[in-house]
């Protein structure tokens, strides 16, 4: 099984940082890498999907980038509404799909 | 918009069998999307459990395919899952989403029903 790894497992910024996280695939995975973001007690919601493509409706200051085995995800201005987990998965191995582990966003 | 909402008993006992259903509306379950169940133990991860197109094929997760069924019901619009032996472990927030699309390769999971808790207990 394809296994994911996200990094850091949690984060503390301040409003208006840079935030940056890590995800990497224990094999290559091409760009079959989506991203989600998880407030308590609510269903995940898909922000980026392929790695790099911004789902409908989702800000701007979310991106994310890479290939192969190692992934980004970005917020470019950490607002007060983006306190969430963050989850990395994989879809390169139909029908398996793996999480990552989360990164939990804080503010400082 | 396509919604998803999932029901079921919210507490089942040790060794018995967990039954969720989710309905699905604004959409038809008939679409050229296969359907998921994921779940998410307390403070835990997310874990995919399996899925199902509206011609009944299923895949499922390896280490769950054992005690897991999946079903589908289009005159309802809605899918069923059935999860036997349980204990403890599979105490989890269960969530069903629409999931890939067979007419491109698309593996996301996208809308998400809102969750249901259910504790194995007696």
């Amino acid at each position: 099984d394809i296994q994911m790894t996200q990094s850091p497992s949690s984060l503390s910024a301040s409003v208006g940082d840079r935030v940056t996280i890590t995800c990497q695939a224990s094999q290559d995975i091409s760009n079959y890498l989506n991203w989600y973001q998880q407030k308590p007690g609510k269903a995940p919601k898909l922000l980026i999907y392929d790695a790099s493509n911004l789902e409908t409706g989702v800000p701007s200051r979310f991106s994310g980038s890479g290939s192969g085995t190692d992934f980004t995800f970005t917020i470019s201005s950490l607002q007060p509404e983006d306190i969430a987990t963050y989850y990395c998965q994989q879809y390169d191995n139909l029908p398996r799909y793996t999480f990552g582990q989360g990164t939990k966003l804080e503010i400082k | 918009q396509v919604q998803l909402q999932e029901s079921g008993p919210g507490l089942v006992k040790p060794s018995g069998t967990l039954s969720l259903t989710c309905a699905v509306s604004g959409g038809s379950i008939s679409s050229s999307n296969w359907w998921s169940w994921v779940r998410q133990p307390p403070g835990k991860g997310l874990e995919w459990i399996g899925e199902i197109y509206h011609s009944g094929s299923t895949n499922y997760n390896p280490s769950l395919k054992s005690r897991v069924t999946i079903s589908v019901d289009k005159s309802k619009n809605q899918f069923s899952l059935k999860l036997s032996s349980v204990t403890a472990a599979d105490t989890a927030v269960y969530y069903c989403a629409r999931g890939s699309s067979v007419v491109v390769r698309a593996g996301w999971f996208d809308p998400w029903g809102q969750g249901t808790l259910v504790t194995v207990s007696s």
